[in-house]
């Protein structure tokens, strides 16, 4: 059983325009949320968090939003760069047990087309 | 370097070969995670440290797997007898607090 689940395998988004990344989580408990980009060849880097007492976070271009009645958060890029092409991994963990270890979904590849 | 080091990059085994991979984490983090990333999937939990303590194995698919943090540093993963299953790229993350862990690049395991 998947705790956390990134339904689109893929996007592919023009330049300039905005990138919209989802994930959806099954289990209640989870009150912190990351999401990770990685490249090819790389491992994962943070990209941004929210924590379950709030509903929005932004940081630059990159902001998260979270529905916690509908268990689910998105991540939005605007506006989208080639460079931000990689994959993006959802991930969902409980803030305060041994600093936490993360459940993460499968990935959305993004490509950001010139 | 400033980062998550492992090593070695590439893993090639045949099956039933014993295999230890490293993991040097960022200087002065307590937690140190092992994750494995099968094909086409996100990482998989494994194993916690917290300093030389491993507080939660429930990850570690099977009894070949064991990890170890002896001095609260590098820390070693150990496969025993490598089973084609055991194909993936594994992870090592290093954090503090509870702040976002810090991966390495990552082990590739190719069990032939």
């Amino acid at each position: 059983d998947q705790q956390v689940k990134q339904n689109s395998p893929s996007l592919s988004v023009q330049e300039g325009r905005i990138s919209i990344l989802n994930c959806d989580y099954t289990n209640s408990m989870f009150d912190y949320f990351l999401w990770y980009k990685k490249y090819p060849a790389e491992g994962p880097t943070f990209l941004i968090s929210i924590s379950s007492i709030k509903d929005k976070n932004e940081d630059g271009r990159f902001t998260v939003f979270l529905n916690k009645s509908a268990k689910h958060l998105s991540l939005h890029i605007v506006p989208s760069q080639p460079g931000d092409s990689a994959v993006y991994f959802c991930a969902a963990r409980y803030w305060d047990t041994n600093a936490g270890k993360s459940t993460f979904g499968d990935g959305t590849t993004l490509t950001v087309k010139p | 370097g400033a980062g998550v080091s492992q090593s070695p990059r590439y893993k090639v085994a045949k099956r039933g070969q014993d295999v230890a991979l490293r993991c040097d984490p960022i200087s002065g983090h307590v937690s140190l995670f092992w994750y494995q990333q099968a094909l086409g999937q996100g990482p998989e939990f494994l194993t916690y440290f917290q300093n030389e303590a491993q507080l939660d194995k429930s990850g570690l698919p099977s009894d070949r797997f064991f990890a170890e943090r002896p001095e609260g540093s590098v820390s070693t993963l150990k496969i025993q007898r490598t089973q084609q299953e055991d194909s993936a790229v594994y992870l090592c993350a290093s954090g503090t607090d509870n702040q976002p862990q810090h991966f390495g690049d990552g082990t590739r395991l190719s069990i032939l």
